[in-house]
């Protein structure tokens, strides 16, 4: 069974901080990694894609992956209230798409 | 263009009745997927499609889902004698098989057995 893990939350960070959300998988010759967004009651929405070891920026958002650790995180800088919502993290495996439970981020003005 | 769209947005059944879900893919995207997602929980993998390869049915919690999808579009995902504990959001997506192969979502429809 693939397993794509994260803590499930909640994390509470202050309006301005970093926040640091990371993923754990086990499919060793998983091929994409991605970082979903899900407000409450509304689809998930991709924030960011990464399929090479190292990081990947993208304005507040930086995606790092570490293959040979089987572990991808996400960090958002300058973390604002409109970023609280859960964040999914998911793995693909040849055509085997696998989703994390979420964590739920709560950003306190 | 025109994203993933679902219908219908909200159904409500009685118990033992069954219900068709439908998906409508982006234009293009050979790979679609269906998820249920239960309140406060994580997705939930149903059903893959590719192509006209034989469908990855791995996810169906029993024999009471089935899916299919006509001309490699739009599928339809049925439940047959419906249970409370069916209800959920169901989520179809779908993507390219090949980078970027990001799965685009669609609203969803939330289904309510009573």
């Amino acid at each position: 069974q693939k397993e794509v893990e994260q803590n499930s939350g909640p994390l509470s960070v202050p309006e301005g901080a970093i926040a640091s959300l990371n993923c754990t998988y086990s499919d060793r010759g998983s091929q994409s990694f991605f970082w979903y967004r899900q407000y409450s009651g509304k689809s998930p929405e991709l924030i960011m894609s990464i399929y090479s070891n190292g990081d990947k920026e993208d304005g507040r958002f930086t995606a790092q992956l570490n293959k040979a650790s089987q572990y991808v995180s996400l960090l958002i800088r300058d973390s604002q209230p409109s970023d609280s919502a859960t964040y999914l993290c998911a793995v693909r495996f040849n055509n085997d798409m696998r989703f994390g439970a979420g964590t739920r981020l709560t950003v306190k003005p | 263009g025109a994203g993933v769209s679902q219908s219908p947005s909200n159904k409500v059944t009685e118990k033992g009745k069954d219900v068709e879900l439908r998906c409508d893919p982006i234009s293009g995207h050979t790979a679609l997927y269906w998820y249920r997602q239960s309140l406060g929980q994580g997705l939930e993998f149903l059903i893959y499609f590719q192509g006209n390869s034989a469908p990855d049915k791995s996810g169906l919690p029993s024999d009471r889902f089935s899916a299919e999808r006509t001309g490699g579009s739009v599928s339809t995902l049925t439940i047959q004698r419906t249970q409370q504990e069916d209800s959920a959001v169901y989520l179809c997506a779908s993507s390219l098989v090949v980078p970027p192969d990001t799965q685009y979502f669609g609203p969803g429809t939330r289904l309510t057995v009573l």
